[in-house]
């Protein structure tokens, strides 16, 4: 079984600043993909960011990047210079497998709200 | 090209009845998924279908069903409606063959059981 846990149910950060949401994983299957999902109040899901679990550099997209440690089973997001858009909830999860086709079964964590202050 | 697509927007039902929700997926793909979001936690897998055929479930009980038609769309049925199945349900495709099983998500439909 997949677990993904968000220890930080909500954070605050001021306008151009950066911030880490943390989010760590434990799982028994040898390969598995892991993902950021940003859910404005509208509540769509919207992908930020992927990480598998062989890459050997950190992901990165515009202003996101992956901290990963394999070793801790972290994957912390980074966002730098931080908007007013960036406000909403922030979900980590995985899937099982790290590509080919696990046919889409995503764990999520709780969740992060993430408050950005002008 | 249009996004996962997801119908209706809101629905309120009352308990013990029955609803079904309704999903297409993006032009192309073919693996829908399901997920049932309560307010406030993440999302909770349902259900997985690739080419018309269930590939996974979750922890869910016999009252949640769901079903792929030849297009890929799927529905999601749930039976005997309880107070606790209030939630945002959201679908999401998979495209086939790529580098890695990012999930499309539709706009999702909230139901509410009175």
């Amino acid at each position: 079984a997949q677990k993904i846990t968000q220890t930080q149910p909500g954070m605050f950060v001021q306008e151009k600043e950066a911030v880490t949401l943390d989010c760590t994983y434990d799982t028994s299957d040898p390969s598995y993909g892991l993902f950021w999902y940003k859910q404005p109040s509208s509540g769509e899901m919207i992908f930020l960011i992927y990480q598998g679990s062989y890459d050997q550099q950190n992901a990165t997209e515009g202003r996101y990047s992956l901290n990963f440690q394999k070793a801790r089973k972290s994957a912390n997001l980074v966002i730098s210079a931080s908007q007013l858009g960036d406000s909403a909830m922030y979900f980590c999860a995985m899937s099982p497998r790290a590509g080919g086709t696990s046919y889409g079964k995503l764990t999520f964590g709780q969740g992060t709200i993430l408050t950005v202050h002008p | 090209d249009a996004g996962v697509t997801q119908s209706p927007t809101h629905l309120i039902k009352t308990r013990g009845q029955h609803v079904t929700l309704r999903c297409s997926p993006i032009s192309g793909h073919k693996s829908v998924s399901w997920y049932q979001q309560v307010l406030g936690q993440g999302p909770q897998f349902i259900f997985q279908y690739y080419e018309k055929e269930e590939r996974g479930r979750g922890n869910f009980p016999d009252r949640f069903s769901a079903r792929q038609f030849p297009n890929y769309s799927s529905e999601l049925n749930v039976n005997a409606l309880l107070l606790g199945d209030s939630a945002l349900y959201l679908c999401a495709s998979t495209p086939p063959g790529g580098a890695y099983d990012e999930q499309f998500f539709g706009p999702g439909t909230r139901l509410t059981v009175l």
